[in-house]
């Protein structure tokens, strides 16, 4: 079982609809959750962080965490085409002596005119 | 402007003659990581270091080193590149390593290797 587990898509979703974006994680010490974009051929970029249970929402985009689940989601409302990405998600443990930041293989997502 | 920064940002190299991508950061970060991202795989840790001379193995560490002996740069080498390593290589930097929370990774631009 892989540490952080995305589905690879394509998601293809209408403009103005809303996009929604899985991620679970097997390492229940995980206490860090983030939610990157990253433009083919171009650096992820930060657009996300939760560190607690339930929502936190920045302009249109929302993350949400379920820790008793593993599983952490980015919703994208009025989805642009902008939007069209690739996401990944990160998730941070922290052991006795260090952190670890693991990614997922991301997630393809398309906005469709 | 905070950042960080690679050089070089494309390289074409042959098997066997060493190289070193450089990575700099101005933020006073002390936790400084190196990822190569292959279709498919994701990104991958090659090596990771918590402070100066403090550097330790990610997930791929073979056919690389790193040093930190500044904590604003953490360059990589590879000692015999082969065509296994082409790949597109980035350099990321956080604040702290420890016990924060806030432990978000700015990448630099990325630098895409090619091993004939």
């Amino acid at each position: 079982q892989k540490e952080v587990e995305q589905n690879s898509g394509p998601l293809s979703v209408p403009e103005g609809a809303i996009a929604s974006l899985n991620c679970t994680y097997s390492d229940r010490g995980s206490q860090s959750f983030f939610w990157y974009r990253q433009y083919s051929g171009k650096s992820p970029e930060l657009i996300m962080s939760i560190y607690s249970n339930g929502d936190k929402e920045d302009g249109r985009f929302t993350a949400q965490l379920n820790k008793a689940s593993q599983y952490v989601s980015l919703l994208i409302r009025d989805s642009q085409p902008s939007d069209s990405a690739t996401y990944l998600c990160a998730v941070n443990t922290f052991g006795s002596s260090a952190s670890k930041i693991i990614f997922g293989s991301g997630t393809r997502l398309s906005i469709r005119p | 402007e905070a950042q960080v920064t690679q050089n070089p940002r494309y390289l074409i190299t042959v098997t066997g003659k060493k190289l070193t991508v450089t990575c700099s950061q101005n933020m006073n970060h002390e936790y400084m990581s190196w990822y190569r991202q292959d279709p498919g795989l994701g990104l991958r840790q090659i090596y990771y270091s918590m402070n100066v001379e403090v550097t330790d193995k990610g997930d791929v560490p073979e056919g690389y080193k790193v040093s930190r002996k500044e904590k604003r740069n953490f360059p990589l080498i590879l000692e015999s590149p082969s065509p296994n390593q082409t790949s597109l290589y980035f350099c990321a930097s956080s604040l702290s390593p420890g016990l924060a929370l806030q432990n978000e990774q700015f990448f630099g631009p990325g630098t895409r290797l090619t091993v004939l």
